[in-house]
């Protein structure tokens, strides 16, 4: 069966420090992968996707970073935290080769920036 | 752009009753929808899928029902319990594998 792996848990980091967040699927090949964050009073906003190994996209400027350094990994980034990074984020996937494409989601990191 | 709304945003009901939860999508050329639980401080586990195709899914004490012409989805709950107390997230694709969009979801109190 597949499984979802998320790490750090949680996660408190001064401003201005780095962040890298890692996610992880077991059990299964070729899967899309996203990011989400998810902040108290606005529900869960897409931060990036990957259709494949170092494909990547973004749908909202910020100063995150994602990357795919291989088929099942997926890692979220940051050189500088800012306070507004606070959050929950959610890690979640598909495999696009079967219908009807159910997405899964991890346990999640919840990120303290202070 | 699609844009997903929940009503009510929260909810307090005694154990025992059944219940409604609502969600709203403007786009209706969606491929699927998805009812979420999320339980505090956990990620979400997935409830049920409907199928652009499909009218409703069941599980359980769960049926999800989809009008996709009028963008509208609910989730009833029969006989709720305490232990259904969570937040309900109700998400859509509008293709096969491009990201779903999500509600801010309905958070549900079950008062035993």
């Amino acid at each position: 069966s597949q499984t979802i792996h998320q790490w750090p848990a949680t996660l408190v980091q001064p401003v201005g420090s780095p962040l890298s967040l890692e996610c992880t699927v077991e059990g299964t090949s070729n899967p899309n992968l996203y990011w989400y964050r998810q902040a108290a009073g606005r529900g869960l906003q897409l931060l990036f996707y990957s259709v494949g190994i170092g494909q990547i996209s973004s749908e909202v400027p910020q100063n995150l970073s994602a990357s795919r350094p291989q088929d099942r990994q997926f890692i979220l980034s940051s050189k500088k935290l800012l306070l507004s990074d606070s959050g929950f984020y959610l890690c979640a996937w598909i495999h696009p080769g079967q219908v009807p494409y159910e997405q899964y989601f991890g346990p999640g990191t919840r990120l303290t920036v202070t | 752009k699609q844009e997903v709304t929940q009503i009510p945003a929260a909810l307090s009901v005694p154990e025992g009753e059944n219940l409604v939860l609502n969600c709203s999508f403007t786009d209706s050329a969606i491929y699927n929808l998805q009812w979420f639980r999320q339980d505090p401080g956990k990620g979400l586990t997935s409830l049920l899928l409907i199928q652009s195709s499909q009218r409703e899914q069941t599980s359980g004490r769960l049926n999800a029902s989809l009008d996709k012409s009028s963008g509208r989805s609910t989730l009833y709950i029969a006989a709720s319990q305490p232990g259904d107390s969570a937040t309900y997230l109700c998400a859509v694709s509008n293709s096969g594998n491009t990201p779903l969009v999500f509600g801010k979801g309905t958070r549900l109190s079950v008062i035993a």
